[in-house]
C-alpha cells in the first residue's frame, strides 16, 4: 500500500532563505508526482508535476526533483518570501490508476 | 481561470439532513472524477472514484450508503452526504481528469467546506 510522508511537518524561516521540503513514498511504481500549495481554507494550486521518467522540474523560484528508485522527492524554494507561506503537499499517482495519494503536508511560514 | 468548479463553496446544515455538493468540469469532458476529504490540518484522503455512467468505486472504509456519488454527465459529479452528522464536517475537494492531450491532466476544484451542527 502506497504511503506518502513529508518532512518536516512545519517549518518557519526568515525571509530570503533557501529551503527544501522533503517527500518520501513507499512504492516506486508511480506514474507521476505532483507538488501542490494550499492556502488556509482554500483549494489546491498545482506547482510542479514530475513524470516518472523525469528527474526534475523547475518553475520560477521552485525546483522539484524526483528519485523514483529511492522513493524521494524534494521541493526547493529559492529566496523565500512571506507570500510563500502556505501548506505544501506532495502527491503521487500510482501506476495503473488515475487517483493521487497525498502526503501529510508541510506547513511553511516565511517571516518578514 | 478555474477549469473545475464546486458548488457550494461552503454549507452549514443541521444534523440529520442531507447535503449535495457539485463538481463541474468547465472546459473539458471528464470521464473520471475523484472525491477527497480533508480534516482540519490534515492531508487529503481519497474517498471515491466517480466514473461517468457507472457506479463509483469507494476506498476502503468509506461508507457508500453515507456518501452517495452520481456522475450523470461528462461534466458533472455530485457527492451527497446523507443523514449528516457533526463528524462529517470537513473540507471536500473534487478533481477531474482531462484525458485529452499528450499528457493527461487532473484539475482540482476549490473545495467545499461542510459544517454540520
Amino acid at each position: 500500500k502506497q504511503e506518502v510522508t513529508q518532512i518536516p511537518a512545519a517549518l518557519s524561516v526568515p525571509e530570503g532563505e533557501n529551503l527544501v521540503l522533503n517527500c518520501s513514498f513507499t512504492d516506486s511504481a508511480i506514474y507521476n508526482l505532483q507538488w501542490f500549495r494550499q492556502d488556509p481554507g482554500k483549494g489546491l494550486t498545482s506547482l510542479l508535476l514530475i513524470q516518472s521518467s523525469q528527474r526534475e522540474q523547475t518553475s520560477g523560484r521552485l525546483n522539484a526533483s524526483l528519485d523514483k528508485s529511492s522513493g524521494r522527492s524534494t521541493l526547493y524554494i529559492a529566496a523565500s518570501q512571506p507570500g510563500d507561506s502556505a501548506t505544501y503537499l506532495c502527491a503521487v499517482r500510482p501506476k495503473g490508476t488515475y487517483k493521487y495519494i497525498f502526503g501529510t503536508g508541510t506547513r511553511l511560514k516565511v517571516l518578514a | 481561470g478555474a477549469v473545475v468548479s464546486q458548488h457550494p463553496s461552503r454549507v452549514i446544515c443541521k444534523s440529520g439532513t442531507s447535503v449535495k455538493i457539485e463538481c463541474r468540469s468547465l472546459d473539458f469532458q471528464a470521464t473520471t472524477m475523484f472525491w477527497y476529504r480533508q480534516f482540519p490540518k490534515k492531508s487529503l484522503m481519497l474517498m471515491a472514484t466517480s466514473n461517468e455512467g457507472s457506479k463509483a468505486t469507494y476506498e476502503q472504509g468509506v461508507e457508500k450508503d453515507k456518501f452517495l456519488i452520481n456522475h450523470a454527465s461528462l461534466t458533472l459529479s455530485t457527492l451527497t452526504v446523507t443523514s449528516a452528522h457533526p463528524e462529517d464536517s470537513s473540507f471536500y475537494i473534487c478533481s477531474a481528469r482531462d484525458p485529452t492531450g499528450s499528457q493527461e491532466t487532473q484539475y482540482f476544484g476549490p473545495g467545499t467546506r461542510l459544517l454540520v451542527l
